[in-house]
């Protein structure tokens, strides 16, 4: 089936400083792909929406200049969370609609655990 | 908008007896439901989906749902639940433009033996 290969899978960093995720579609192209934030026992929150060659749609709230994203190829697609604070500690998740579409559901990544100290 | 509403938080069950997750939607259109099962530190599965047509849909796991459009709900059952069940599920629904998935607030479910 497809799959969405999301790495890293933890990363811990320091304040002030960037981090990059990185979510690829092993077996599907996915001209979209899309990114939540997860906070505990809670659950996911939609925060944009990356498309290949185009700039991405941020949902309401999302600041796009610190949650950077980046679908360079079809298979590959990036946030990068600048200037990352303790309060951006968080699960993030990527997903993509699987080879048949969305109706058919959602293909998601295993998760990024980023804890910023 | 569309919207789900999961109504419990919690469920804790005890191992083989059956359990039932609620969902319940609102929309003013033509809606397409999902389950998804997310396990500790892991993605999220899909369970099952309701599209169209029949209302009872069958999934993974021996999981279950039932779109009742009269009653807004898409609700999950499984008759007899294992252990390795005890995992957050999430409901959600295919937002009007057809481009992402709303998701519910999830309810974790605690099978022990």
């Amino acid at each position: 089936g497809a799959v969405v290969s999301q790495h890293p899978s933890r990363v811990i960093c320091k304040s002030g400083t960037s981090v990059k995720i990185e979510c690829r579609s092993l077996d599907f192209q996915a001209t979209t792909m899309f990114w939540y934030r997860q906070f505990p026992k809670q659950s996911l929150m939609l925060m944009a929406t990356s498309n290949e060659g185009s700039k991405a749609t941020y949902e309401q709230g999302v600041e796009k200049d610190k949650f950077l994203i980046n679908h360079a190829s079809l298979t590959l697609s990036t946030l990068t969370v600048t200037s990352a604070h303790p309060e951006d500690s968080s699960f993030y998740i990527c997903s993509a609609p699987g080879p048949q579409g969305a109706l058919h559901g959602y293909t998601f990544g295993s998760g990024t655990r980023l804890t910023v100290v | 908008a569309q919207s789900v509403t999961q109504l419990d938080s919690q469920v804790p069950v005890f191992e083989e007896a059956p359990v039932e997750l609620r969902c319940n939607y609102s929309s003013s259109v033509s809606v397409y439901l999902f389950w998804y099962v997310q396990y500790p530190n892991q993605g999220l599965q899909l369970l099952l989906k309701y599209l169209s047509g029949s209302t009872l849909v069958k999934g993974i796991n021996g999981f279950e749902a039932e779109f009742n459009k009269s009653q807004t709900s898409f609700h999950l059952r499984k008759p007899s639940v294992h252990i390795s069940d005890t995992a957050e599920y999430f409901c959600a629904v295919l937002n009007q433009a057809g481009t992402a998935l709303i998701f519910g607030k999830g309810t974790t479910l605690s099978v022990s033996s």
